[in-house]
């Protein structure tokens, strides 16, 4: 069965500094995506970033990269130069690419504090 | 473009009453889906749906159902309302199959007591 899993329920990172949230995943599927989205306190949900399980290279979005690491089964996110606005709940999610219906599977999230 | 919309923003049903979540999207997606956040966790699918007249269950899907007549609605429906529905609700579209971000809707807050 598929699985996401974020071991780190709450962090802290100080302003300006850099911070990386853990992801780690299960599946069979050669095919597959993985998502980052942001829910701040006000509850919408906000994509960051997407890899997908053929690219090649890490995948970037300004201040947002994924560490892909496929042997690992890891895709952690890594918010550089941390904002005040970057407080917030951090949900991973994987797409089974097999079945093209797009279904996400969720972890439990990370809530992210920044310190000013 | 509004992207997804969802009314209501919360509503509170007492055991056993009845409603109906909508879901509008204007952007001409194929793809919608409908979740679950329960407090401190993450999303559950309920159902979703590939296409007008097309629908199927996700996740979690018993106590809800879905109908899809447009590819601009998606509603969802809650017939016997019980306490472990209290949840978070979002829909969220996707454009097609070759398309990888799903956008979400503001969510809708439903707590029965």
């Amino acid at each position: 069965a598929q699985k996401i899993t974020q071991t780190q329920p709450g962090m802290f990172v100080q302003e300006k500094e850099a911070v990386t949230l853990d992801c780690t995943y299960d599946t069979s599927d050669p095919s597959y995506g993985l998502f980052w989205y942001k829910q701040p306190s006000s509850g919408e949900m906000i994509f960051l970033i997407y890899q997908g399980s053929y690219d090649q290279q890490n995948a970037t979005e300004g201040r947002y990269s994924l560490n892909f690491q496929k042997a690992r089964k890891s895709a952690n996110l890594v918010i550089s130069a941390s904002q005040l606005g970057d407080s917030a709940m951090y949900f991973c999610a994987m797409r089974d690419g097999s079945s093209n219906t797009g279904k996400l599977i969720f972890g439990q999230g990370t809530t992210l504090q920044v310190k000013p | 473009n509004a992207g997804v919309t969802q009314t209501p923003k919360f509503r509170i049903l007492k055991i056993g009453q009845s409603m109906t979540l909508q879901c509008t999207q204007d952007m001409n997606h194929n793809y919608m889906y409908w979740y679950r956040q329960d407090p401190g966790m993450g999303l559950k699918l309920i159902y979703y749906s590939v296409g007008a007249g097309i629908t199927d269950k996700g996740e979690v899907p018993n106590g809800y159902n879905v109908s899809r007549s447009t590819t601009e609605d998606f509603p969802l429906r809650l017939e016997l309302a019980a306490p472990s529905q209290t949840s978070v609700y979002f829909c969220a579209s996707r454009l097609g199959q070759n398309y990888n971000e799903q956008f979400f809707g503001p969510g809708t807050r439903l707590t029965v007591l």
